[in-house]
């Protein structure tokens, strides 16, 4: 089945502690995107590439990081510079090019919980 | 820059009820048009789109009509279930150079429905 996984399901860390989540997507799509969702604020951009070894901050890039080596992955690193790092992390795909509409595919996301 | 605007929540309805979720929007192209739903704890799926005006998206019971002339993508359900209870996501998408998109989502809106 085609589609997005994203793992852990769910991750504790410690504060000062970096933690990578992972995305891997078999949907042979261009674009990726990580978001952030917290109770109330609905989904925010932190980082998106909309191809291999290029990527953009959102409008939450601050403490975070990514790369995209391969197509299928973009994982995302949560440093220990993010003040507030608990919450709810969604990452999504979409198609690129010159009839693509902007649907985008999530994952089932990540919780992280700084302890 | 664009921006989604949909009713804040919970809406909470008794099963059979009639569904209306507000959704308004600016956009300075000519967008896209969502609507995803989140079930708890997972991540978000597409509910039903259009892409042009007077275009009526559909799916599992549910309708969307794009109005251009009101900037509006209102949801509406004529008889809702326990199972839609869920958070919807109203969402645009406009056209960056390349065909890649970068959505904007409304804050959500969690509805509630009992027996």
């Amino acid at each position: 089945d085609g589609g997005i996984t994203q793992s852990p399901k769910y991750l504790f860390r410690k504060e000062g502690q970096n933690v990578t989540l992972s995305c891997e997507q078999n949907l042979n799509h261009d674009a990726m995107y990580w978001y952030r969702q917290d109770p109330g604020q609905g989904l925010r951009l932190i980082y998106y590439s909309q191809i291999v070894n290029d990527f953009q901050k959102g409008d939450i890039a601050e403490g975070y990081s990514v790369s995209r080596e391969k197509k299928e992955s973009f994982p995302l690193t949560v440093t220990s510079a993010q003040k507030n790092p608990t919450a709810f992390y969604l990452c999504a795909s979409s198609t690129a090019g010159t009839y693509n509409t902007g649907e985008l595919f999530f994952g089932e996301g990540s919780r992280l919980t700084v302890l | 820059g664009n921006s989604v605007t949909q009713m804040e929540g919970p809406v909470t309805l008794s099963e059979e009820a009639f569904l209306t979720i507000n959704c308004t929007y600016t956009a300075t192209g000519y967008p896209s048009l969502f609507w995803y739903v989140q079930y708890p704890g997972e991540g978000l799926q597409l509910l039903l789109k259009a892409t042009k005006a007077d275009d009526k998206g559909s799916n599992k019971g549910f309708e969307a009509t794009y109005r251009k002339e009101t900037t509006s993508f209102h949801l509406e359900k004529g008889s809702v279930q326990v199972s839609d209870s869920a958070v919807y996501f109203c969402a645009l998408s406009d056209p960056l150079s390349g065909g890649s998109y970068i959505p904007t989502f409304g804050r959500g809106t969690s509805l509630i429905v009992h027996p």
